[in-house]
């Protein structure tokens, strides 16, 4: 099956800093990503959606000043969590949809960000 | 409003057993439906996708059929396995709509 990579699968940063998760396609091309944010015992919550060569969707009462993303090529997209806070610490995984077919959509690891 | 609900939140079998798990969903013009799997600090894996046109699909002991009409989605684990222990998670795609709306998932435990 289709392969989504992200990177790094964990990161500890200082409050204030800024933190760039990377989301692969690796063996698919993916016209459409996403990026979505889970805590702890709850479901997915999808933060934003992206097309290749345009700007983000995001979704209502996401700061998009805060959670950059950009989605360069067909197969790499970046969520780049800036001026970090703990409260933005979370589980983030990031989604691919592939250009023909069904449209199945796959899904990364995701990352494990914590902010101290 | 587009809802996707999943219920029990938890289930606990003997191992061996057949089990079913549930999903509905307001409106049924629905674009497709997913089933994924998700282990403790992991990302997700897709199980089955159902297409709106279809009406079930399978994968080894696993079963997905759908029901628009009714708003219903089931997956059937047969002979369940301690390795099956996981938190299932439904999602639906509507049409027109270009996202995934996920339910708050079914946490299965398989006991040996």
């Amino acid at each position: 099956g289709a392969v989504v990579s992200q990177h790094p699968s964990r990161v500890i940063c200082k409050s204030g800093t800024s933190v760039k998760i990377e989301c692969r396609s690796l063996d698919f091309q993916a016209t459409t990503m996403f990026w979505y944010r889970q805590f702890p015992k709850q479901s997915l919550m999808l933060m934003a959606t992206s097309n290749e060569g345009s700007k983000a969707t995001y979704e209502q009462g996401v700061e998009k000043d805060k959670f950059l993303i950009n989605h360069a090529s067909l197969t790499l997209s970046t969520l780049t969590v800036t001026s970090a806070h703990p409260e933005d610490s979370s589980f983030y995984i990031c989604s691919a949809r592939g250009t023909s077919g069904y449209y199945e959509q796959y899904f990364g690891p995701g990352t494990r960000l914590t902010v101290t | 409003k587009q809802e996707v609900t999943q219920i029990p939140a938890a289930l606990s079998v003997p191992e061996g057993e057949n089990l079913v798990l549930n999903c509905s969903f307001t409106d049924s013009a629905i674009y497709n439906l997913q089933w994924f799997r998700q282990d403790p600090g992991k990302g997700l894996t897709s199980l089955l996708l159902i297409q709106s046109s279809q009406r079930e699909q399978t994968s080894g002991r696993l079963n997905a059929s759908l029901d628009k009409s009714s708003g219903r989605s089931t997956l059937y684990i047969a002979a369940s396995q301690p390795g099956d222990s996981a938190t299932y998670l439904c999602a639906v795609r509507w049409r027109n709509f270009n996202k995934f709306y996920f339910g708050s998932g079914t946490k299965l435990n398989v006991k040996p």
